[in-house]
């Protein structure tokens, strides 16, 4: 059963830490993307991949986020530092993706939940 | 960026009951989406609906886009505690989801 592995499923830290999130997309899967989910926004999308290349971070804050994709099995969100405001629960979807993916479907990881104390 | 707007926020119902949550915009889709999203889960998409004026049925789940393709419905019979969730219909048509706010559906048994 080919599913979209996210980890840790709970981080809290401190202000002013560092901190990783990885994601495992389906295998085969080219399109990668992060989202971040709270009560007062909603789910937001920060970033997204196509066969590893960054196409669209205008999500992100530039300053103290960073996404990657290492190779074809990871990939990662990183927030340095990190402030309360970043609270929240950020998913990884992966899919397969084409210049115009109107109906593709994103599988959905189960999350990670980050408290920034 | 196209605002989809999503009502009730929040919908608590008894078992059994008939409800309808709403999806609508000022702007012209290609196709929407609805997802649901389970406590503790990420979202799940139940359908992707093209053609204006279409409906879609997924079991007790109805789902309606607007003749105009500016709107959508998803009406559910029947309502069991299974369905508890976050129901949120999705813009799919620039590669990226952008999604409503949502709609939290509670059946109560």
């Amino acid at each position: 059963d080919a599913r979209v592995t996210q980890t840790p499923r709970h981080k809290v830290t401190e202000m002013g830490q560092e901190v990783t999130m990885r994601c495992q997309p389906i295998l085969g899967h080219n399109t990668v993307f992060w989202y971040r989910q709270t009560m007062m926004q909603g789910l937001e999308l920060l970033a997204y991949f196509r066969n590893r290349a960054p196409l669209d971070d205008s999500g992100m804050p530039k300053d103290r986020f960073s996404a990657e994709m290492p190779d074809a099995t990871l990939a990662t969100l990183k927030i340095q530092p990190s402030e309360p405001r970043d609270s929240a629960v950020y998913f990884c979807a992966s899919g397969l993706g084409s210049s115009f993916s109107s109906y593709n479907e994103q599988f959905f990881g189960p999350g990670t939940r980050l408290t920034v104390l | 960026t196209q605002l989809l707007e999503q009502s009730p926020q929040f919908l608590s119902i008894q078992e059994g009951e008939n409800l309808t949550v709403y999806c609508n915009s000022s702007s012209v889709f290609s196709s929407l989406q609805w997802y649901r999203q389970e406590p503790g889960e990420g979202p799940v998409l139940l359908v992707t609906v093209v053609t204006g004026g279409e409906v879609k049925k997924l079991k007790r789940l109805t789902f309606q886009f607007g003749d105009a393709r500016k709107d959508s419905s998803l009406h559910i019979t029947a309502a069991q505690p299974g369905d508890t969730g976050l129901y949120l219909c999705a813009d799919p048509n620039t590669g990226k989801l952008i999604f409503g706010q949502g709609t939290t559906l509670q059946v109560k048994p």
